[in-house]
């Protein structure tokens, strides 16, 4: 079955940076688009950023746009997301979810908390 | 573009309808729904589409069904359990856009 799991959250100071990574099983990584999304503590659920099954296709949302970014490698089965310049207001729950404009299968995220 | 109502309840074995609306223009667009239990990962639950056909995740019971009517976009649960407890998310597409509804918390009295 599909199996998505997040690591690499934690506490990181404001202005610091953050490398998150999904693993994948259970179906052909490099067959669909990927997405990360997050939930903010006591917030709703955002779309953060997307790629395409190359990688040549990125996605990000308005506030992320230039400090984070997406990537991906097929042969690992794997996602990234690499946060830099961290913000409070990036603290949050981080999901990775296989993407078909909508996430068919979630990941059970990974928390990054941005605190001096 | 998505509204939902913050909240709503039900009585166990009960039926509830949550609702979801487009904006206006949108008329045509599919939708994705999902629930978010509290330390779980979202859950999807099913795509529906703009004449209410509707596709649902692996495992999702017959009690989940959807159905939709110019820009609003309906998720029905029948016989309410506990476990149905939660938040309940729509989120839309389009070219280069991916965006969720506030969600609707649905409380099972």
């Amino acid at each position: 079955q599909v199996q998505l799991v997040e690591s690499g959250g934690g506490l990181v100071k404001p202005g610091g940076s953050l490398r998150l990574s999904c693993a994948a099983s259970g179906f052909t990584f490099g067959d669909y688009y990927m997405s990360w999304i997050r939930q903010a503590p006591g917030k709703g659920l955002e779309w953060v950023s997307y790629i395409s099954t190359s990688g040549r296709t990125t996605y990000y949302e308005d506030s992320v746009r230039g400090r984070f970014t997406i990537s991906r490698d097929n042969a690992k089965k794997s996602l990234y997301l690499e946060m830099t310049n961290l913000r409070a207001g990036d603290t949050a729950v981080y999901y990775c979810a296989r993407d078909f404009y909508y996430g068919d299968n979630w990941g059970q995220g990974t928390l990054v908390t941005v605190s001096s | 573009v998505l509204t939902q109502s913050p909240s709503a309840s039900a009585s166990l074995g009960a039926s509830v309808t949550l609702t979801c609306t487009l904006s206006s223009g949108h008329s045509s667009y599919a939708i994705a729904w999902y629930q978010k239990l509290p330390e779980k990962g979202p859950r999807f639950l099913m795509k529906l589409n703009s004449d209410g056909s509707h596709a649902k995740g692996d495992g999702i019971p017959d009690r989940f069904s959807g159905s939709s009517s110019g820009t609003e976009r309906y998720l029905s649960i029948s016989g309410l359990q506990s476990d149905d407890e939660g938040d309940y998310y729509c989120q839309t597409w389009g070219t280069g856009f991916r965006v969720f509804g506030g969600g609707t918390k649905l409380i099972v009295l």
